[in-house]
Formats: C-alpha cells, sequence, structure tokens
C-alpha cells in the first residue's frame, strides 16, 4: 500500500514536500517513482529513486527544481518541490515499479491515491 | 524522447461490444509497453505489461498485442465497470512517456 501526504495550494515560487509512506511489502528493494496528473490531462512520469538512493531520474521539466528521496527506515519516499510553477498544479502519484528478484521493469503497480498540488496566487 | 500516440482519442461503444485501443511509439520499444485503467478520481490500475501479459486478476477480456511500434489493447465483450479511460505507457527508455489517453464511454 502506498498512501501520499503533503500536497496543498502554493503560490509559485514557492516549495513544498511530498511523502508516500509504504507498507506491506519490502520497500529496500523496489525503485520508486512519482507520477503526476494535471487536471483534466493526461498521465506524466516525474522521478524514479533506485532502492539505495544513488541513481535517480527525472523528466526534463523538473529537473533542478525537484528531488526525490526515500528514507528505509521509515519506508517512505519523497519528493521536494521547489520553485513551483502553475504548471505544475497536478494530483501527484507515488508509484512502485515493477521488479523482481533480478531487475525491475518500469511500469507501475501499484499506485498510491495522489495527493492534489496546486501552485496559484 | 518517444512519443506515444493513441487512438482514438474518445470512443463510444456498448455493452457487449469489441473494442480496439492503439497506441504508436515514435521508435522501436520492442514489448516494453503495458496498459493503464483509470477511473474518475482513481489511480491507475495496470492491466496488460511487456504488450501482451496479464496482469494477474484482470478479466480475460482484455488482451494486448504488438512489438516495435504498434500496439494495440482489445476488450473482447465490454462490461459496464469497463468505461474509463485507458493510457498506454512506455518503458524502453527514459523519460518514460504515456499515451494521451483514450476515453471509452457508454453509447
Amino acid at each position: 500500500q502506498l498512501v501520499e501526504s503533503g500536497g496543498g495550494l502554493v503560490q509559485p515560487g514557492g516549495s513544498l514536500r511530498l511523502s508516500c509512506a509504504a507498507s506491506g511489502f519490502s520497500f529496500n528493494t523496489y525503485w520508486m517513482s512519482w507520477v503526476r496528473q494535471a487536471p483534466g490531462k493526461g498521465l506524466e512520469w516525474v522521478a524514479n529513486i533506485k532502492q539505495d538512493g544513488r541513481d535517480k531520474r527525472y523528466v526534463d521539466s523538473v529537473k533542478g527544481r525537484f528531488a526525490i528521496s526515500r528514507d528505509s527506515a521509515s519506508n517512505s519516499l519523497y519528493l521536494q518541490m521547489n520553485n513551483l510553477r502553475a504548471e505544475d498544479t497536478a494530483v501527484y502519484y507515488c508509484a512502485r515499479p515493477h521488479c523482481t528478484s533480478t531487475s525491475c521493469s518500469f511500469w507501475f503497480d501499484p499506485w498510491g491515491q495522489g495527493t492534489q498540488v496546486t501552485v496559484s496566487s | 524522447d518517444i512519443q506515444m500516440t493513441q487512438s482514438p482519442s474518445s470512443l463510444s461503444a456498448s455493452v457487449g461490444d469489441r473494442v480496439t485501443i492503439t497506441c504508436r511509439a515514435s521508435q522501436d520499444i520492442k514489448s516494453w509497453v503495458v496498459w493503464y485503467q483509470q477511473k474518475p478520481e482513481k489511480a491507475p490500475k495496470s492491466l496488460i505489461y511487456a504488450a501482451s501479459t496479464l496482469q494477474t486478476g484482470v478479466p480475460s477480456r482484455f488482451s494486448g498485442s504488438g512489438s516495435g511500434t504498434d500496439f494495440t489493447l482489445t476488450i473482447s465483450s465490454l462490461q459496464p465497470e469497463d468505461f474509463a479511460t485507458y493510457y498506454c505507457q512506455q518503458y524502453n527508455s527514459y523519460p518514460l512517456t504515456f499515451g494521451q489517453g483514450t476515453r471509452l464511454e457508454i453509447k
């Protein structure tokens, strides 16, 4: 199970930190991801982080502004979002890539319920 | 970046109909495509991965096919609970990209 929190209303240029609490699986053995969906729009992958936190990937539109991180002690995933723009307004989903004992494929199951981020003055 | 183009963008159909949704990739992605179903205000749910492998628990009326650049999702006999939006996603390379979605509505 994945449960996101931390969304809300923030002004342009502001910051927000999203959290995702993972349970029911061995968090340390999975890559983890954030995916977003703007209002009435499609899905957009945002970021991935490897099991040990040393490999991180981002969509170009958030590079330099967003930072993905994780904490194995608390089975938590984070997304620090800085310098937010109106176009970052979306529901943000925490999602788990599909991993076996030997490799990971970056399609997602399960997903959290999402947390709404609204960037507006 | 790999562009994923779905067609149609929307579709009206009746219960019992056979429906096919197409996804075209802008370059060869082998079989690295997944299909999701999303209902309003809910998170997406995976249906088919690796182009044609049915996810556990998904009804057998859903099937997928294709490789390279052209992929299809077929629902053999629409049920009331199948009316939703469907997305394809490629996981061949970064950035991971989704199709724009196909909204399946009741006729």
